[in-house]
């Protein structure tokens, strides 16, 4: 009930398109949802987060969809660039706790010039 | 937001050695911090939170007597990898809690030969 699911495992995108990573969760006790991006060698950055009182948060070209009764959350990011190739983690955490998160397994993408 | 630095950044070290790896939070009063272990293209786990002035809660199956965490003031945590063996060889990334979420360190890469 703990874990996070993220898929896909790796993607490729061509420059100017959209990518797409999806997460599920299970438990319904989760509060606050964060993407974060990694480069090599880096530690993870925080891109975007959402509460689950909102369906959908836009910051500069990345998105989060919010889907509550499916528990699922996905990030989006439009006009997608080669600066964009990096590993993104998706996270749960229950804001008002111990703000332990728990991450899915991360998404490498690459995006082609 | 918070800025963590955290350091050194890469380490090599002799088998059956200790080393000592800071995160200091440098504009925020952290009396929470976390330590996470990643492997090569593996998502984030938590080893360890670091309560400042009382002893760290680790995870299951984490070792505390080999991974030492003291958080001796708001704004210092260090983990000492007790013994090194080549197994410890690992990226080790620590993050402070913060209003807007988590802010991680870069990173420490150990190598123990």
């Amino acid at each position: 009930q703990q874990q996070v699911k993220q898929s896909p495992q790796s993607l490729i995108v061509q420059k100017g398109g959209i990518s797409i990573i999806n997460c599920a969760y299970e438990n319904t006790a989760f509060d606050y949802f964060p993407w974060y991006q990694q480069f090599p060698g880096k530690g993870p950055a925080l891109l975007i987060a959402i509460r689950p009182d909102v369906s959908e948060k836009k910051e500069g070209r990345f998105t989060i969809s919010f889907n509550k009764s499916a528990k699922q959350f996905s990030l989006h990011i439009m006009d997608s660039q080669p600066g964009d190739s990096a590993t993104y983690f998706c996270a749960a955490s229950t804001i008002s706790g111990t703000y332990k998160y728990i991450f899915g397994t991360g998404t490498r993408l690459k995006v082609l010039a | 937001g918070a800025v963590v630095s955290q350091h050194p950044s890469w380490v090599i070290c002799k088998s059956g050695t200790s080393v000592k790896i800071e995160c200091r939070s440098l504009d925020f009063q952290a009396t929470t911090m976390f330590w996470y272990r990643q492997f090569p293209k593996q998502s984030l786990m938590l080893m360890a939170t670091s309560n400042e002035g009382s002893k760290a809660t680790y995870e299951q199956g984490v070792e505390k007597d080999k991974f030492l965490i003291n958080h001796a003031s708001l704004t210092l945590s260090t983990l000492t990898v007790t013994s090194a063996h080549p197994e410890d060889s690992s990226f080790y990334i620590c993050s402070v809690a913060w209003q807007t979420g988590y802010t991680f360190g870069s990173g420490t890469r150990l190598t123990v030969v």
